[in-house]
């Protein structure tokens, strides 16, 4: 079967850096998407990872360990607006499995 | 490119009646996804067409739920009879050129759906 796992929520302050964790467990994985969604808002694309490693896109990077069946999505200086949910979507033999989203609030 | 349209922004209908979703895709896109998302249960793949062919449709809840794609600009998510339960956001995702669900998918706006 397939199962993605993410933290619920988290709290972080403005201009700091957080980490949410996903860690999935699917069989043919191809890779994983990040996606944000703001409330009352559709997703919105922010990584695909494929390969193991870290992909940098200005103040958001993913990470992929296929080996661990692990990734994280790091977001640097934090902005008020970063506040929003964090899906992370798992890619298998063509079929998707959704992680539960992380909110995240951004404190002053 | 004006996006990945839907129609309607809100609907609010009656226990039982028919509810008809639309979204039009990306110029260019062949692969079309809908969803349903609340806060329960998050956001779910209900059905996944390529090249106007359903692919996946083991998201589809029960028989009440019938989707098409006639052509590669249009397709509809059909709710007949509708029920309560079925209340959420709605959305439209397509995505471009491989054909498959590795390529990134761009979401509409979402229809919420309110069935009283």
């Amino acid at each position: 079967g397939q199962n993605i796992d993410q933290p619920t929520e988290m709290t972080a302050t403005e201009g700091a850096i957080v980490q949410i964790n996903c860690t999935y467990q699917t069989s043919g994985f191809n890779g994983l998407f990040w996606y944000q969604q703001h409330a009352g808002e559709a997703p919105t694309f922010l990584s695909y990872n494929v390969l193991d490693g870290l992909e940098e896109k200005g103040r958001f990077s993913s990470f992929l360990s296929r080996s661990k069946g692990y990734s994280y999505l790091l977001l640097k200086e934090l902005q008020m607006k970063d506040s929003a949910s964090y899906l992370c979507i798992g890619n298998a033999g063509n079929m998707l499995t959704f992680g539960g989203g992380t909110r995240l609030m951004v404190k002053p | 490119d004006a996006g990945v349209i839907q129609s309607p922004r809100h609907e609010v209908t009656e226990m039982g009646q028919e509810v008809t979703l639309r979204c039009k895709p990306i110029s260019g896109h062949n692969s079309l996804f809908w969803y349903r998302q609340t806060m329960m249960r998050g956001l779910e793949l209900l059905i996944y067409f390529n090249n106007n062919v359903p692919i996946d449709d083991s998201g589809m809840p029960e028989d009440r739920f019938s989707a098409k794609m006639p052509n590669a600009s249009f397709s509809t998510l059909k709710i007949q009879p509708s029920e309560p339960r079925d209340s959420a956001v709605y959305f439209c995702a397509t995505a471009g050129t491989s054909g498959s669900s590795t390529d990134t998918q761009y979401f509409g706006p979402g229809t919420r759906l309110t069935v009283l």
